[in-house]
């Protein structure tokens, strides 16, 4: 039973057109989360809601957005993405913040632009 | 800014071989968690680690955190084929922090 869905799993997008990508849940879980990972990298935290709380990393570019409509699901827009978003794209979830509680990974979006 | 660095960061080995990783920082951790990660998949959890000198099992792995609450270890033993992956640690600076990852160790195992 897939517990965190992300799609596509695969999304190609010209430089400059925006893209979404979505991420939804079925834990109930308060916290949804997006990281981006580029190869051999680690993870990167782009921004994290509690529930309907926005929390933004102070290095995430203003090129990314998201928004969190219900309990279920989250999105993630690029307004502009440039050669160097390409990436792969997490959305992980969890009950609580801190690292006692355990987060969930979707199977991730690779982004390819083009 | 806590980094959390990890060594090795490509590991080859044959199976049935026994094998050590490690995720070092200069920072303490009020808890250091531990994902693996295969190829086009997202990571999932191994273990969550909270005391100083902890050590728990999980089958043939076994992972310590130190007593200082800064570094951890993961122990394979009898490596298989199945273990091949990206081994990620990651940490929290509090009950309430989001979690730092460090970069992986890609182990692969073969037959």
């Amino acid at each position: 039973d897939a517990m965190v869905i992300q799609n596509p799993r695969y999304q190609v997008t010209q430089f400059g057109k925006p893209v979404t990508l979505s991420c939804s849940q079925t834990l109930n879980h308060n916290v949804m989360y997006w990281y981006q990972q580029k190869s051999s990298q680690a993870p990167k935290l782009l921004f994290h809601y509690y529930d309907k709380d926005f929390n933004n990393e102070a290095d995430t570019p203003d090129n990314f957005q998201s928004r969190r409509p219900n309990t279920s699901f989250c999105f993630l827009d690029i307004r502009s993405p440039g050669l160097g978003d390409a990436a792969m794209y997490l959305c992980a979830t969890s009950r609580d913040l801190g690292g006692s509680s355990e987060q969930y990974f979707g199977p991730g979006t690779r982004l390819t632009v083009t | 800014t806590q980094l959390l660095e990890q060594s090795p960061q490509f590991l080859s080995i044959q199976e049935g071989e026994n094998l050590t990783v490690y995720c070092n920082s200069s920072s303490v951790f009020s808890s250091l968690q531990w994902y693996r990660q295969e190829p086009g998949e997202g990571p999932v959890l191994l273990v969550t680690v909270v005391t100083g000198g902890e050590v728990k099992k999980l089958k043939r792995l076994t992972f310590q955190f130190g007593d200082a609450r800064k570094d951890s270890s993961l122990h394979i033993t009898a490596a298989q084929t199945g273990d091949t992956g990206l081994y990620l640690c990651a940490g929290a600076s509090s009950g309430y922090s989001t979690l730092t990852f460090g970069k992986g160790t890609m182990l692969l195992v073969s037959p």
